[in-house]
């Protein structure tokens, strides 16, 4: 079956720009996440999204936000883009009956660069 | 202070011999989920081993294991017979137990990157 699929790959901005990113799960899998991996910090959970529904946010500035539709596909938006916001971007979804397993597919990711 | 702590930012392997990579981490939980990723250059995060916390037997798949040391606190993955392909950076998170019906959230060590040589 397909996996995780992020769109665009490769992206783009300036600063003070916004960027929408989207992420289609494998088909079944209703809960998404999202990730940002830098150099210097690593990676980082943003925000888990379950039917519609945020249930989980990371430490992040209110200009990262998300939403996921009835099809369970994902988006999450950067406005106001900052120099720092250069990343990849991953989105990862699984199974809520996974959820002990903890077993989570990701996608290729979106890699934003912000000039 | 850091959650998860992967010491080793980088380690060689010869083709076709074993290597461990390690991983602490600090947890006040009883309940939570040890993980091992696998990141090629091509981004992708492919998920490798998963330990419980309440397992009392070291997880394995194909030539990954991982050596679980509960008291310890740390989950060293151990790959056995490495290929060139096994070349990539590698991650140990912990999922602790979410709240409110959330799943909880993986936190990530700053990854280890293993290079096999021919």
């Amino acid at each position: 079956k397909a996996g995780v699929t992020q769109t665009p790959r490769y992206l783009i901005k300036t600063r003070g720009q916004q960027v929408t990113l989207s992420c289609s799960p494998i088909s079944g899998h209703r809960s998404v996440s999202w990730y940002q991996q830098t150099p210097g910090q690593g990676l980082q959970f943003l925000f888990e999204y379950f039917s519609e529904t945020q249930r989980n946010k990371g430490n992040f500035p209110g200009r990262f936000s998300g939403r996921q539709f009835s099809n369970s596909r994902s988006e999450m938006n950067v406005s106001t883009l900052e120099l720092g916001d250069s990343a990849l971007y991953l989105c990862a979804s699984s199974l809520v009956e996974d959820a002990n397993t903890g077993e989570l597919f990701f996608g290729e990711g979106s890699r934003l660069t912000v000039l | 202070a850091q959650k998860i702590t992967q010491t080793q930012p980088g380690m060689f392997v010869q083709e076709k011999e074993a290597v461990t990579l390690d991983c602490t981490y600090d947890t006040s939980d009883q309940s939570y989920g040890l993980f091992w990723y696998k990141q090629p250059s091509s981004g992708e995060m492919i998920f490798l081993i998963y330990q419980g916390s309440y397992d009392e037997q070291n997880a394995t798949e194909g030539r990954y294991s991982l050596n679980f040391q509960k008291a310890r606190k740390s989950a060293n993955l151990v790959i056995s017979a490495s290929q060139l392909g096994d070349s990539a950076m590698y991650f140990c998170a912990m999922r602790e137990r979410g709240y409110g019906g959330s799943q909880g959230n993986l936190i990530f060590g700053k990854g280890t990157k293993l290079s096999v040589k021919p």
